[in-house]
Order: C-alpha cells, then structure tokens, then sequence
C-alpha cells in the first residue's frame, strides 16, 4: 500500500476551538487533497497542494486553512470548529493530477464537533 | 444540479445475480472515469477506470458512454464481499481533482 497516513484517526472538540489534522506521505507525490465526507453528499473536495507552497481551494473550503511546508505533509486547519464541520476527512495522494493516475487515500479522521 | 449522479440504493441482491449500476455527469468535458469501491467505515480504493471502449477486470465490466454522459458497473456472479459502496468518480477539464457521486450501495445476501 501507498505510504500515506493521517492523523488523528478520531477527534472530539468543542465549538469555536482550532484543530488541525495532519496527513504525512512517504510517496513523494506531487499531489495532496482533503476531502470531507458526509451522509448524502459523498466526498466534497476541501483543498488541494500541487507543491510545496502552493495550494488551491476546493468546493467547501470556506471555514478551513492549508498549508504544505514540506512534500510529506498537508495540513488541514480548522480555525475556529462549528458543529457543521463535523464530518470524516478523507487526505489523498497522487503523483498526477491527469487521467489514469490512482489516487491513494488515507484512512480517514473522524471529527466530531461538540 | 450534482456535477456526478448516483442512484444511492441499496441494491439487496442474492449471491451469484447480476447487477448494474449507472451514473450521470454533467459536465461534456470530462476527461477521466472511475469506480471506486468504499466499504463501511473506511477509504475508498480505486476499483476500475473507465474507458471509452469499456473494459473488463474479471467480474466486473465498466462501460462509458459519452454522447448521453453516462458511466456504468456491472458486477456478474456477485459475491457476499462485494457488499459495499460504490463511488463514480470523473475528473473534469482542467480540474487536478476527483469529482465523487454520492455512491450506490450494493448489499449481496446469502
């Protein structure tokens, strides 16, 4: 399996707290997303890195902050939590962003906003 | 309008049936075609990609169809581990991203 992992794997926190989930990769890929997922919805994309420093915002990235220093990691940050952002965040890899490159995702955090 | 349309199921279907599933897009510029397969509780995995041609993997033949924008998945001779939810995913046009359907869940009973 892809060397991809993401933590934590669950969180509880309460309203208006900051949290950040952290997703590390040992594939030296290019690419790196967040995606939440909810009932009904499937996954929404948050943000994504295409490098280092360099990001772009998804379709439901309002509320939320990345930042990727390093190839590895991509963090994704919640500045202030509301109970709508209670969701599971899925982090992906890939080594392209065209057609026919797998992409490998992580095991997921379940965030539960209190 | 959702840019990736499932039926969301479930599909209750008996061990050894046939069973399809389909998916609308709508966006005529995308480029790449998925299934990916998620099962309760964990990540998705990529299961197929979708060719314009179709193409098979063992049981499971995936069909595109880009005049009436639609993708399908069918799964012969099912199997109780086939039980899960499966994602339709496409990659639009100069977009670097999945784009995910809300998945169709296919439940195979004994």
């Amino acid at each position: 399996d892809a060397g991809i992992t993401q933590s934590p794997r669950h969180k509880v926190t309460e309203t208006g707290t900051p949290v950040t989930l952290r997703c590390h990769q040992t594939e030296n890929h290019r690419y790196m997303y967040w995606y939440r997922q909810d009932p009904g919805h499937g996954l929404r994309l948050i943000h994504y890195s295409y490098g280092v420093k360099d990001t772009d915002k998804g379709e439901v990235s309002d509320g939320y902050s990345v930042s990727r220093s390093k190839t590895e990691d991509f963090l994704l940050t919640l500045e202030s939590a509301t109970s709508s952002q209670t969701s599971v965040y899925f982090c992906a890899i890939s080594e392209s962003a065209g057609q026919n490159y797998g992409y490998t995702f992580g095991s997921g955090t379940r965030l539960t906003v209190v | 309008r959702k840019e990736v349309e499932q039926d969301p199921g479930p599909f209750n279907v008996p061990e050894g049936a046939t069973v399809a599933f389909n998916c609308t897009y709508s966006n005529s510029a995308s480029q790449s075609f998925f299934w990916y397969r998620q099962d309760c509780r964990k990540e998705p995995k990529l299961l197929m990609s979708v060719y314009s041609s179709g193409n098979e993997d063992g049981r499971f033949t995936a069909q595109l169809n880009r005049a009436s924008q639609y993708i399908s998945l069918l799964i012969r001779d099912s199997k109780l581990s086939d039980s899960a939810t499966y994602l339709c995913v496409v990659i639009l046009t100069g977009r670097r991203a999945l784009t995910f359907g809300s998945g169709t869940r296919l439940q195979v009973q004994p």
